[in-house]
């Protein structure tokens, strides 16, 4: 696609359910990252994937969060029993490569709000 | 652990004025600097990458300097214009030690642009 595409844009459940976000990557982008923003701060990492796997997923807050991406492109955030303060927009990035010199391109977030 | 620090919080120009935004961080062990512009309930939008070998880059109207030695980073605005109005963040990336290179943002400056 032309750009990072990220669904649902707006997600309210309840506190305790589980809830599923999913990023498509720009097309050919091998690099793909998770970033929560919360209110009035700039985004904090969550997990790399470099293609299939877990490259670095030493951002994500607890065993509640999970995200898997078994094609190497798709990728999708899971957060079991939500919390209140899980509330945030959740932010899906993407770069051609591992490089650190690529980079790196966000899409529009979901934003999870937990009643 | 790396320190994003965005400096003012917020800033409020009258249309046409040139402007400075800044941004420094603790650890100078960076591989490139990006500055990015979010609007409200949107996604982060890349407006300029420097590498840690570059001075500074600029794009149209905007340009933005490094100096890795000292740790800061300042975004020029010329000639101001209401469609700037938006929150500006500063990300520097570096290696995480756990097999990515993540980005590390500031909490940004809210810039308003006066009619």
């Amino acid at each position: 696609g032309a750009g990072v595409s990220q669904t649902p844009s707006n997600k309210v459940t309840e506190k305790g359910k589980y809830v599923e976000l999913r990023c498509d990557p720009i097309s050919g982008h091998t690099a793909l990252y998770w970033y929560r923003q919360s209110l009035g701060q700039g985004p904090e990492f969550l997990i790399y994937f470099q293609g299939t796997g877990a490259a670095d997923d030493s951002g994500l807050p607890n065993d509640r969060f999970f995200a898997v991406r078994p094609e190497g492109s798709v990728s999708t955030l899971k957060i079991q029993r939500t919390e209140r303060g899980d509330s945030a927009v959740y932010l899906c990035a993407s770069s051609f490569g591992s490089s650190s010199g690529n980079t790196i391109y966000f899409g529009e977030g979901s934003w999870l709000t937990v009643v | 652990k790396q320190e994003v620090t965005q400096i003012p919080a917020a800033l409020s120009v009258p249309e046409g004025e040139n402007l400075v935004l800044n941004c420094s961080f603790t650890d100078s062990a960076i591989y490139n600097l990006q500055w990015f512009r979010q609007d409200p309930g949107k996604g982060l939008t890349s407006l300029l990458l420097i590498q840690s070998s570059q001075r500074e880059q600029t794009s149209g109207r905007l340009n933005a300097s490094l100096d890795k030695s000292s740790g800061r980073s300042t975004l020029y605005i010329a000639a101001s214009q209401p469609g700037d109005s938006a929150t500006y963040l500063c990300a520097v990336r570096r290696y995480s030690g756990a097999g990515s290179y993540q980005l590390t943002f500031g909490k940004g400056t809210k810039l308003s642009v006066i009619p």
